[in-house]
């Protein structure tokens, strides 16, 4: 059973620092990994997808790197605004495209 | 973009009733859906893996005779959550694939805020 861990649980920052978060997962064995946005009270928004073939995906502010062998995945977010503010969760694939969730780290953006 | 629509997206219901929660794909079609719950402050389980025209396969500990799941066309998946209790109260929400698009990323609903009084 694939188990997934997000790291920090919760980080404030000021607005215009980057953001840094990680994700670890214990079956290296993926299909790809997605990065989703969720806000409070409200469904996930699909942020990037990883193919497990990858090293990285970028999509304006937001890069994640994806490190299958060693079941890590960050992802960062630069010139952080208010507006980022969001749970964001980490979410790896197998094969059967069942995804696996972390408990997501809750990000608040000081304005 | 690829767009899934989950309805209603907040109900209210008496212990004892059943309730329908209907999923949607809106431009693409899905032969696979999947649905999922999340309790408050923790993270996203899935419940069952919902088959266009066959039966939904549920995960260890989701009782199928309570979560009814019906797939019947590309672009529709129902739960139904029969029977309910106030342990039924959770978040659920629907995700769904494109066919035939091997690697393609899951798209979720809004979700669905399920309160049994």
């Amino acid at each position: 059973k694939q188990e997934v861990t997000q790291i920090p649980a919760a980080l404030s920052v000021p607005e215009g620092e980057n953001l840094v978060l990680n994700c670890s997962f214990t079956d290296s064995a993926i299909y790809n990994l997605q990065w989703f946005r969720q806000d409070p009270g409200k469904g996930l928004t699909s942020l990037l997808l990883i193919q497990s073939s990858q090293r990285e995906q970028t999509s304006g502010r937001l890069n994640a790197s994806l490190d299958k062998s060693s079941g890590r995945s960050t992802l960062y977010i630069a010139a952080s605004q208010p507006g980022d503010s969001a749970t964001y969760l980490c979410a790896p694939a197998g094969d059967d495209y069942k995804l696996s969730f972390g408990a997501g780290t809750t990000v608040t953006v000081r304005a | 973009g690829a767009v899934v629509s989950q309805h209603p997206s907040r109900v209210i219901c008496k212990s004892g009733t059943s309730v329908k929660i209907e999923c949607r794909s809106l431009d693409f079609q899905a032969t696979t859906m999947f649905w999922y719950r999340q309790f408050p402050k923790q993270s996203l389980m899935l419940m069952a893996t919902s088959n266009e025209g066959s039966k939904a396969t549920y995960e260890q500990g989701v009782e199928k005779d309570k979560f009814l799941i019906n797939h019947a066309s590309l672009t529709l998946s129902t739960l139904t959550v029969t029977s309910a209790h106030p342990e039924d109260s959770s978040f659920y929400i629907c995700s769904a694939r494109l066919s035939g698009r091997v690697g393609s990323p899951l798209h979720f609903g809004n979700g669905t805020r399920l309160t049994v009084t």
